[in-house]
């Protein structure tokens, strides 16, 4: 299993600004993966983040928008730059292992106004 | 491409009854099957997968799903429904032919009537 550490919790944003959350992961693991939910929506991969090279961003996300980081194998950041309300939505932080199941993070839900 | 389908989104079923969630997938390869369940305010929680062998895989709190290859489906099922079982259920699919990344379906919210 992986115990995920994810922070802010919750958050209210203006718009414009830009809001940066934080995924620690309790072991090492080559790629981590950041999801949205949008309200009552299901999961959606936004982009796969490995350590020491850029991130690999889904159809309709771009680096712009949504900046990753990834310094190490137990850690990654993604931030949500220049909000608008239609961000507002949870982002989850994921880690999977080979042929095993995916484990989240409690999300971070995210509310711009 | 792989997807995944749920075709109701929302089961209501009374305590003490059978459940059943349904989900269908598509893949190209061979395909990895799992069931997570959301509660409010939570992030997601691993229920069962399906990765290779038993048809009938048996997961946390109770619940079970089966493997069905010609229907291509995976139906989580319960056979005695609590109150606290009420949540969204995301059925999600790997195909071995595209790495790890995962697709999720688009949720079923089970209501269980006291």
């Amino acid at each position: 299993s992986a115990v995920i550490s994810q922070k802010p919790s919750r958050d209210i944003c203006q718009r414009g600004t830009s809001l940066t959350i934080q995924c620690q992961v309790d072991s090492q693991v080559t790629m981590m993966f950041w999801y949205r939910q949008q309200p009552g929506q299901s999961l959606t991969l936004i982009a796969t983040a490995n350590q020491g090279s850029e991130a690999t961003y889904e159809s309709g996300f771009v680096i712009d928008k949504f900046p990753i980081s990834r310094p190490n194998l137990t850690f990654s950041t993604l931030t949500v730059s220049n909000m608008s309300p239609e961000d507002s939505s949870i982002y989850l932080c994921s880690v999977n292992r080979e042929g095993t199941e995916a484990f989240f993070g409690q999300g971070t839900r995210l509310t711009v106004v | 491409a792989q997807s995944v389908a749920q075709p109701e989104d929302q089961v209501n079923v009374a305590e003490g009854n059978p459940l059943t969630v349904k989900c269908t997938y598509s893949v190209s390869g061979n395909p990895y099957l799992f069931w997570y369940v959301q509660y409010p305010n939570r992030g997601l929680q691993f229920l069962l997968k399906y990765i290779t062998g038993d048809n009938l895989v048996k997961g946390s709190y109770g619940f079970e799903a089966e493997f069905n290859k010609s229907q291509t489906s995976f139906h989580l099922k319960k056979p005695s429904a609590l109150v606290s079982d009420s949540a969204l259920y995301f059925c999600a699919v790997r195909d071995d032919n595209y790495g790890q990344n995962f697709v999720f379906g688009p949720g079923t919210r089970l209501s269980v009537l006291p």
